[in-house]
C-alpha cells in the first residue's frame, strides 16, 4: 500500500513571494490534514478535511494561508505572502475516516525555508 | 499549563536497558493516544495507539494509560541503537468539529552502545 505523497520535499522563498504544497493521501482514506511542525516542537494542526469538507481550521491563519481538496482525494495548501516565521515542515497526513482511534499516517513533509 | 507535555530528555540508555518515556496531558476528555518515532529530519511514524486503561504490548513496545492520573507512557525493553529517535506523544479528543490530534514536544532518547 502506497503511502502519503507530499510535494516538494524542499522548497526555499523569500520573505513575501508564495509557494504551495501537494499531498496525495493512501488511498480510500476520507480524512486528510496539515500540520505544520518548527524545529524543536511537536506537529501542529493547521486544517482538517473530510472528503472536500473542511472539518477544522481553528488554527490556520486564514490572513495568509489557505488550503483546498476540490475532488476529495489530494489537496494543496498555499501561504501568501510568506514570513520568516513560517519556515517550518510542513507534514501532511491522512486516516482512514474522522473519529477516534483512526489512525493518522503521516507523509514525508515538505521542509519550508523562507529567507 | 501545555496540553501535552514531555519531558525534551535527552533521556539516555544503555543498550539492552528499558527506556520508559512519559507522557501527561490536561483534557479530562481526550479519547484515543499515540506514540509516535520521528527520526531526525523524518516525518513521524506511528508505533503504538492505546484507547483505554491499562497496557497494550507490541513486541518490544509496551504503551500504557491511567486515564485517572492524565498519564501515558511508553516502555522500550531491549532498547536499540536504532531506537534512537524523538518520540512524540499525541493525544486525541474527538468532537463534532473534528479529530483534534495534539502533540507534546517529544522526549529525545539516545541509546548508547
Amino acid at each position: 500500500e502506497a503511502g502519503v505523497a507530499q510535494s516538494p520535499r524542499y522548497k526555499i522563498i523569500e520573505k513575501r513571494q508564495s509557494v504551495a504544497f501537494w499531498c496525495n493521501p493512501i488511498s480510500g482514506h476520507a480524512t486528510l490534514y496539515w500540520y505544520q511542525q518548527i524545529l524543536g516542537q511537536g506537529p501542529k494542526l493547521l486544517i482538517q478535511f473530510q472528503n472536500n469538507g473542511v472539518v477544522d481550521d481553528s488554527q490556520l491563519p486564514k490572513d495568509r494561508f489557505s488550503a483546498e481538496r476540490l475532488k476529495g482525494v489530494d489537496s494543496t495548501l498555499k501561504i501568501q505572502p510568506a514570513k520568516l516565521e513560517d519556515s517550518a515542515v510542513y507534514l501532511c497526513a491522512s486516516s482512514l475516516v474522522l473519529g477516534q482511534g483512526y489512525e493518522q499516517y503521516f507523509g514525508p513533509g515538505t521542509r519550508l525555508t523562507v529567507t | 499549563q501545555k496540553e501535552v507535555e514531555q519531558n525534551s530528555g535527552p533521556l539516555s540508555v544503555p543498550e539492552g536497558a528499558i527506556a520508559s518515556l512519559n507522557c501527561t496531558y490536561s483534557d479530562r476528555g481526550s479519547q484515543s493516544f499515540f506514540w509516535y518515532r520521528q527520526y531526525s529530519g523524518k516525518s513521524p511514524e506511528l508505533i503504538m495507539s492505546i484507547y483505554s486503561n491499562g497496557d497494550k504490548e507490541d513486541g518490544r513496545f509496551t504503551a500504557q494509560l491511567n486515564k485517572a492520573s492524565q498519564y501515558v507512557s511508553l516502555l522500550i525493553r531491549d532498547s536499540q541503537p536504532s531506537d534512537s529517535a524523538t518520540y512524540l506523544c499525541a493525544v486525541v479528543k474527538f468532537t463534532g468539529g473534528g479529530n483534534k490530534l495534539t502533540f507534546g514536544t517529544g522526549t529525545q532518547l539516545k541509546v548508547e552502545l
